[in-house]
């Protein structure tokens, strides 16, 4: 298994442009969520997904947007690239049927620098 | 709202010592608490996890500690060593099935040989 991989690991953007960060896991898992990660601020939730198309928004949604039309995959889209936008992103996934009993599991990040 | 609070911000300890990080949140009506290692430039990574219903957990020199009614969490490193040189972050489940996860600030912690 590889687990969750995300797609591109680093990217530059200028600030306008658009953008998809790919997620991917292939352990079957319902649930999937993405996360910005940045100094000081920990890791905050941007968008969430309880199933195949399905999609939920997270505590920092606006500006993005995400889409699951397949079990494995989870996108998060940015329309128009905004230097806040800068941050590194988390995707996660979880089984989704164990209740309390089980944690999320993490990809590696994507690394974003809008200028 | 769930807040989640880690203290200290960083850590620096010789190796060989036993250490304590805290986690402190501010609703006691949490689904689960986690802890999660971050090494740079890296994912997480879950090392613990406690259930609502638990006081605590242990993994190998990891024991992390939940008492909902003070709003804490504890995550106890025996005998450290430079390889537990990371990012510890705690985060807590406020509830229900969706088990999102509201985030600490993280601890950095060196372990000097």
């Amino acid at each position: 298994n590889a687990g969750v991989t995300q797609t591109p690991k680093f990217r530059v953007l200028k600030t306008g442009q658009s953008m998809t960060l790919l997620c991917a896991q292939d352990m079957n898992h319902e649930y999937m969520y993405w996360y910005r990660q940045d100094p000081g601020m920990g890791l905050r939730l941007i968008h969430y997904s309880v199933g195949e198309g399905t999609t939920a928004k997270g505590e920092v949604p606006d500006g993005y947007n995400v889409s699951r039309l397949k079990k494995q995959n989870f996108l998060l889209g940015l329309e128009s690239a905004a230097p806040s936008q800068t941050s590194v992103y988390f995707c996660a996934s979880r089984p989704g049927l164990a209740g309390e009993k089980e944690t999320q599991y993490f990809g590696p990040g994507t690394r974003l620098l809008v200028l | 709202k769930q807040e989640v609070t880690q203290i200290p911000a960083a850590l620096s300890v010789p190796e060989g010592e036993n250490l304590v990080l805290n986690c402190s949140f501010t609703d006691s009506a949490i689904y689960n608490l986690q802890w999660f290692r971050q090494d740079p430039g890296k994912g997480l990574t879950s090392l613990l996890l406690i259930q609502s219903s638990q006081r605590e957990q242990t993994s190998g020199r990891l024991n992390a500690s939940l008492d909902k009614s003070s709003g804490r969490s504890t995550l106890y490193i025996a005998a450290s060593q430079p390889g537990d040189s990371a990012t510890y972050l705690c985060a807590g489940a406020p509830g229900g099935a969706t088990n999102k996860l509201i985030f600490g600030t993280g601890t950095l912690l060196a372990v000097q040989p």
